[in-house]
This record gives structure tokens, C-alpha cells and sequence, in this order.
């Protein structure tokens, strides 16, 4: 069983706070690393995809960072606004197949 | 509008029957995933499919089953469906096995009554 964890598992913040979560996966057999953000009846939508250790992404007021001989990456968020409410969902890809964890669910309060 | 095309997008049926979920890849993708979603869970990996053939197995009953045809469309066919069978279904769609980002369809709700 190869286990995907991300913490925390909700979040609740206020309008304008900055916030982070953390995606934990194996160390071995990384391929590639992706986050997903997905809106209540929406599909998940691709953030990032990751394949370097040490690589950092950013979309506007999100981010993410990865260590792939840890095995774990961050996504940050800055200035959280009330349309960053989603899920956020990583996924470990060994090249074969994409491994979700279960997300983390960000509530952003006005 | 990631591309990827599910059908029906809800489906209400009773226990005991059989209900076929449909996904059209985005166009050139050679990979389709099925995953499934209930209540309170994450996304469950089902099955992936590579170029018609299966490609790998997640947590698939064997009441469940899938293919990919040559056209590259998938289909899901659950069949002697339970109660705790209702859930959304999802079909991702990729380029490679799994180099490239997923596109997600828009899931189809199945609810068994």
C-alpha cells in the first residue's frame, strides 16, 4: 500500500491570512509530484505538476515547494481570499500511476 | 473545460443492476483513469487503462470491471450494485502513462436505491 498524506486535513482562515499545508509521499520511485485544487462539484482542476527536487512553483498568490528525498511538498497560499475555498489535492506519480491523498479542505472566511 | 467527456453525469438505479459510466479522454491522450469518490473519502484509484490495454489496478471490486477501446474511450461497468456502491465516479485523462498532469471529467454521480 503506498500511502499519500496531507495535513492538515481542513483549515479554516481569514480573509487575507497567508496559509500552508503539507502533502507527504515515499521517497523512492518519484516521478512527478501534482497538485489539484477541486471546488465542490467541480472536476479538480491542475495547479502544479513537480518533477525536480528542490523545484518551486507559483500561480498568483499560490505556491509550492518539493523535496523529493524527504518526500513531502508545500503548498502555500497568501493573502487567502473567500474563492481559495476548494480542496486541495496532491498526487505521488511513479510514472505508472498517480497515488491522491485524501486533500486538505481550505475554508476562508471573509 | 479540462477535455475529458463523462457520461451520464447522474444516474439513479436500483441494487442488484448493472449501470455502464462512459469517459472520452482528451483528445490525444493515451491514458484514461477511473476513480471513485464516496462520501467522507478522498479519490479511490480504480483502474487505469494505457493505449487499450490495463495498465494498472487500485481497489476494484470484481463485481466491477472496465476497458478502453480503440477509439481510446473508456467505459466503467459496475454490475450487482449495492447501497455502498453510490459515489461519484471520476475519469482522468493523461498523455503518458503518468509524466504529464491528469485532466479530470466532471464525474458521474451513480446513486443506488
Amino acid at each position: 500500500i503506498l500511502n499519500v498524506e496531507q495535513s492538515p486535513q481542513s483549515l479554516h482562515v481569514q480573509e487575507g491570512d497567508s496559509t500552508n499545508f503539507t502533502c507527504s509521499f515515499p521517497s523512492s520511485n518519484f516521478y512527478a509530484l501534482h497538485w489539484y485544487r477541486w471546488e465542490t462539484a467541480k472536476s479538480p482542476e491542475a495547479l502544479f505538476v513537480m518533477t525536480l527536487n528542490g523545484d518551486e512553483k507559483k500561480k498568483g498568490r499560490i505556491s509550492a515547494t518539493l523535496n523529493t528525498k524527504e518526500g513531502y511538498s508545500y503548498l502555500y497560499i497568501k493573502g487567502s481570499q473567500p474563492e481559495d475555498s476548494a480542496t486541495y489535492l496532491c498526487a505521488f506519480n511513479n510514472g505508472n500511476q498517480f497515488y491522491f491523498g485524501t486533500g486538505t479542505s481550505l475554508t476562508v472566511i471573509p | 473545460d479540462s477535455g475529458v467527456t463523462q457520461t451520464p453525469k447522474h444516474l439513479i438505479t436500483a441494487t442488484g443492476q448493472r449501470v455502464t459510466l462512459r469517459c472520452s479522454p482528451r483528445s490525444g491522450d493515451l491514458s484514461v483513469y477511473w476513480y471513485q469518490q464516496s462520501l467522507d473519502q478522498g479519490l479511490q484509484f480504480l483502474i487505469q487503462y494505457y493505449n487499450g490495454e490495463e495498465r494498472a489496478k487500485g481497489n476494484i471490486l470484481e463485481r466491477f470491471s472496465a476497458q478502453q477501446f480503440p477509439d481510446l474511450h473508456s467505459e466503467l461497468n459496475l454490475s450487482s450494485l449495492e447501497l455502498g456502491d453510490s459515489a461519484l465516479y471520476f475519469c482522468a485523462s493523461s498523455s503518458y502513462r503518468g509524466g504529464t498532469e491528469a485532466f479530470f471529467g466532471q464525474g458521474t454521480r451513480l446513486t443506488v436505491v
